[in-house]
């Protein structure tokens, strides 16, 4: 069965700082893997999508990387700001899960001015 | 702006009540997914459509219903639901369930209230 874990649970920096998010998977053989926003209450937005065969991908401040073979992906934000507070999810479309997306728990993310 | 509609934002209904979620997209996109989420936890599949046909049904109690009439459009239909069923729901689309290398969008949700 497919799990997803993300480290950290929550996470506070001060503005500017560079972070990154972590996400664990038990199984490799998975399609891809995205990486959403939400903010409280709010539907999910899609930041990132990274395919099994790529390594990485870039979206202005945002990078994610994917390591299949160790079942580790990371969300890196350069230069955060405010507005980046939210939860951030990481999901990944498994092989073994009627090839449906399974969802990490999130890492709550507060960014202080 | 997110390009799946989701209505109303907020439903507030009692547990013998009768009401129906609405989901809508205009991508063109042939698989509709229904997710449920609680506080601080991700989101669980409920329901997959794939070309109208309910593909997944994640053994969800019988008083959620979902409907698809076309390919643009979700509903889920609620009857005699419990207060542990208040949630937000969530709406999702991609351009088809076989199609494993594209993303997933999202509705902005309806937050449900059980009294």
């Amino acid at each position: 069965k497919q799990e997803v874990t993300q480290i950290p649970a929550a996470l506070s920096v001060p503005e500017g700082e560079n972070l990154v998010l972590n996400c664990s998977f038990t199984d490799s053989a998975i399609y891809n893997l995205q990486w959403f926003r939400q903010d409280p209450g709010k539907g999910l937005t899609s930041l990132l999508l990274i395919q099994s065969s790529q390594r990485e991908q870039t979206s202005g401040r945002l990078n994610a990387s994917l390591d299949k073979s160790s079942g580790r992906s990371t969300l890196y934000i350069a230069a955060s700001q405010p507005g980046d507070s939210a939860t951030y999810l990481c999901a990944v479309r498994a092989h073994n899960y009627g090839q449906n997306f399974v969802f990490g728990p999130g890492t709550r993310l507060s960014v202080l001015p | 702006d997110t390009e799946v509609t989701q209505t109303p934002k907020h439903l507030v209904m009692g547990m013998t009540n009768k009401k129906s979620l609405k989901c809508e997209q205009h991508m063109g996109h042939r698989a509709m997914y229904w997710y449920k989420q609680k506080a601080k936890k991700p989101p669980e599949l409920m329901f997959v459509y794939s070309y109208e046909k309910l593909s997944i049904n994640e053994s969800v109690p019988s008083r959620f219903s979902p409907e698809c009439p076309n390919s643009s459009l979700l509903n889920l239909h609620l009857h005699a639901l419990q207060p542990e069923d208040s949630a937000l729901y969530l709406c999702a689309s991609s351009p088809g369930q076989a199609y494993t290398y594209q993303p997933q969008h999202f509705g902005d949700g309806t937050r449900l209230s059980i009294l």
